[in-house]
């Protein structure tokens, strides 16, 4: 059973407009929570993180928000721009070890 | 800046081959991980190792191994390759409960 969930496979944004990606997880036990993007022929790079004892993490046009009553994270870009476009992934981390359980990803279009 | 290379971008190789994608990193972390990648699948782990001459099995490891000699390689071992292999293999590393640095990718086609 997947315990971290990326509901939409693909999302389209007009440039200068948000983009909201989200992500939702099953397990409790997760405390570090991360985004990575990823472009084609490309490994992913680590984008933004949040621990659990934080709702809300800002790196620049990246903001992370968690919910954790509602084992819920979002990812909002702001503004969109074309060279965003990239599939995102979003992970999840509860062991000591560090482990990351991964999303399936959502692909971001961000058109000009 | 971390850096994690892997031996090949691109690979083709014929069913029933042994296929060997090395990855170096030189950061000295302890972890490393191998995953897959396959659309509408995500990435999925294969192995992984939290120190030298270590492995712990992921989600996916039949038909693979792995072997981790020095601190800075793991290696990932496709013994007898099939057609099912064909996929984009990205190597990792971290230190210990950390994020993790992807290699640029090794895309396998297995014929």
């Amino acid at each position: 059973d997947q315990q971290v969930k990326q509901n939409s496979p693909s999302l389209s944004v007009q440039e200068g407009r948000i983009s909201i990606l989200n992500c939702d997880y099953t397990n409790s036990m997760f405390d570090y929570f991360l985004w990575y993007k990823k472009y084609p022929a490309e490994g992913p790079t680590f984008l933004i993180s949040i621990s659990s004892i934080k709702d809300k993490n800002e790196d620049g046009r990246f903001t992370v928000f968690l919910n954790k009553s509602a084992k819920h994270l979002s990812l909002h870009i702001v503004p969109s721009q074309p060279g965003d476009s990239a599939v995102y992934f979003c992970a999840a981390s509860g062991g000591s070890q560090g482990n990351l359980i991964f999303g399936k990803g959502t692909k971001l279009s961000v058109k000009p | 800046d971390v850096k994690v290379t892997q031996s090949s971008r691109y690979l083709v190789k014929r069913t029933g081959e042994k296929v060997f994608l090395e990855c170096v990193q030189d950061m000295d972390h302890e972890n490393m991980f191998w995953y897959r990648q396959d659309p509408g699948l995500g990435l999925r782990l294969i192995y992984f190792s939290y120190d030298v001459k270590m492995k712990e099995k992921g989600d996916i490891p039949e038909g693979y191994s792995v072997s981790r000699e020095k601190k800075e390689r793991f290696s990932l071992i496709l013994e007898s390759a099939s057609t099912n292999q064909t996929s984009m293999y990205l190597c990792a590393s971290s230190l210990v409960a950390s994020e993790q640095y992807f290699g640029p990718g090794t895309r396998l086609t297995v014929t």
